[in-house]
């Protein structure tokens, strides 16, 4: 089952912060963190880990909550190049295919 | 640039034709993942590939198949075309085959079936 991100999509102006979620109806044991412009390949940003630290470099950072199979992705004074579509990807032990979630897709204005 | 590269960058083509996409994973990579992404649409996992085995299989239709060869290129078959055969097609590349690993996705495919 697909894991469900909210927001679907968020407009802000640079310099503001943002947070988008990630949820899943299973159990996870890693979730993935990709951003993707319009009509290019996706970016791999940062995996997590069950039972693992909270990731993060320069001003995007991620959590993984276990209990409640949710992973947030945290992005701090927004800037310019942040806009685009972010996608989680979801994997649950023992099956090496990740599942993606429908996407946020974040603006960031002047 | 991810490393990954695939051929062709656009496909025209017309229902009920067949058309072959091609990948090449990055210099290491084993793994070869395959995925769908309709317009505004998420990625859907079809198929994944490792050291030239099949190891995970998602949504796939039947028309569709894949192999990874020796030299560790894909290759994506897809048959008996329809319009909803339309998407944009990515190729990713992991070092392994784990979900522990991060995945490079190529430029991407994008089909369009008239």
């Amino acid at each position: 089952q697909q894991p469900v991100q909210s927001p679907q999509a968020v407009i802000l102006r640079e310099g503001e912060d943002a947070v988008i979620n990630c949820s899943s109806s299973k159990a996870l044991y890693s979730v993935h963190w990709y951003r993707q412009k319009h009509g290019e390949a996706p970016v791999f940003l940062m995996i997590l880990l069950k039972g693992g630290e909270q990731k993060g470099h320069d001003k995007i950072s991620a959590s993984f909550n276990e209990k409640k199979q949710q992973s947030s992705l945290y992005l701090t004074a927004s800037q310019l190049s942040y806009s685009g579509t972010y996608f989680c990807g979801t994997g649950v032990f023992g099956n090496e295919k990740l599942t993606f979630g429908t996407g946020t897709r974040l603006t960031i204005i002047p | 640039d991810s490393g990954v590269t695939q051929t062709p960058k656009h496909l025209i083509t017309a229902t009920g034709q067949r058309v072959t996409l091609r990948c090449s994973p990055r210099s290491g990579d084993l793994s070869v993942y395959w995925y769908q992404q309709s317009l505004d649409q998420g990625l859907q996992f079809l198929i994944q590939y490792y050291n030239g085995e099949e190891r995970a299989k998602g949504n796939i239709l039947e028309r569709f198949s894949a192999q990874q060869f020796p030299d560790l290129h894909s290759e994506l078959n897809l048959s008996s075309l329809e319009l909803g055969d339309s998407a944009l097609y990515f190729c990713a590349s992991s070092v392994v085959g784990n979900q522990v690993n991060e995945q490079f996705f190529g430029p991407g495919t994008r089909l369009t079936v008239l």
